[in-house]
């Protein structure tokens, strides 16, 4: 019954490889988004889905493919892993109908991703 | 630009008061959350503002001026488990959330 869910919540590869996290969100939302945590624990927004589009793409290496096969999940794949991909990515979930608090963003757990 | 400053970190005692401070500057404005984020976990909602005064929730209480761009978290009867981050957001004119970098709350005995 987890509300937004991530796998896996741990990732250790090597340079140069590609993986892929996935999230679901069981909450009935219409938009779906991708951020990076880094080491000093800034939340920066990588990508936003809505109903399966594209609505926000930060500045963001096109290593980084998001991919929403539909609204109840936003997957994320990675090429060519970098030293500087090492962080948490956490999926969040809203409702999105433009109404404030109605727009709470719930989040996953999380993936630790560590690029040896 | 939009921008949000909080401080990096704070120090309190239990069974104290502590409060977080936020100013923000965004194109727009639809309301201001707070966040709570422990170690390792995930950011969980906390507050949320969008008319000016103080909205209070148990212990936590969360203030919003909106002609001074400035809100707080007031956390009272702190206990050890509020030791976390606290993270104020802004939601703009597009209704997106930005985000300010999080202020370490540690509780000292």
């Amino acid at each position: 019954d987890t509300a937004v869910s991530q796998t896996p919540k741990y990732l250790v590869t090597q340079m140069g490889n590609d993986k892929s996290i996935k999230c679901e969100q069981n909450l009935g939302h219409d938009t779906m988004y991708w951020y990076k945590q880094d080491s000093k624990k800034f939340l920066k927004i990588m990508f936003s889905y809505n109903n399966k589009e594209l609505i926000i793409n930060e500045t963001v290496p096109n290593r980084f493919s998001p991919k929403s096969p539909d609204k109840a999940h936003l997957n994320l794949h990675i090429n060519s892993l970098e030293l500087g991909d090492s962080a948490v990515y956490f999926c969040a979930s809203s409702q999105d109908i433009r109404e404030g608090l109605h727009d709470t963003q719930y989040f996953g757990p999380g993936t630790r991703l560590t690029v040896l | 630009g939009q921008n949000i400053d909080q401080p990096t970190e704070m120090t309190a005692t239990e069974g104290a008061i502590v409060q977080i401070n936020c100013t923000y500057q965004t194109s727009g404005f639809n309301g201001l959350f707070w966040y709570q984020q422990h170690a390792g976990e995930a950011p969980t909602f906390l507050s949320y503002n969008v008319l000016d005064g103080l909205e209070e929730k148990g212990r936590f209480s969360s203030f919003l001026s909106r002609s001074k761009g400035y809100s707080y978290l007031l956390l009272k009867e702190l206990q050890m488990k509020d030791s976390a981050s606290y993270l104020c957001a802004a939601m703009d004119s597009n209704y997106q959330l930005i985000w300010g970098a999080g202020t370490k709350l540690i509780i000292k005995p």
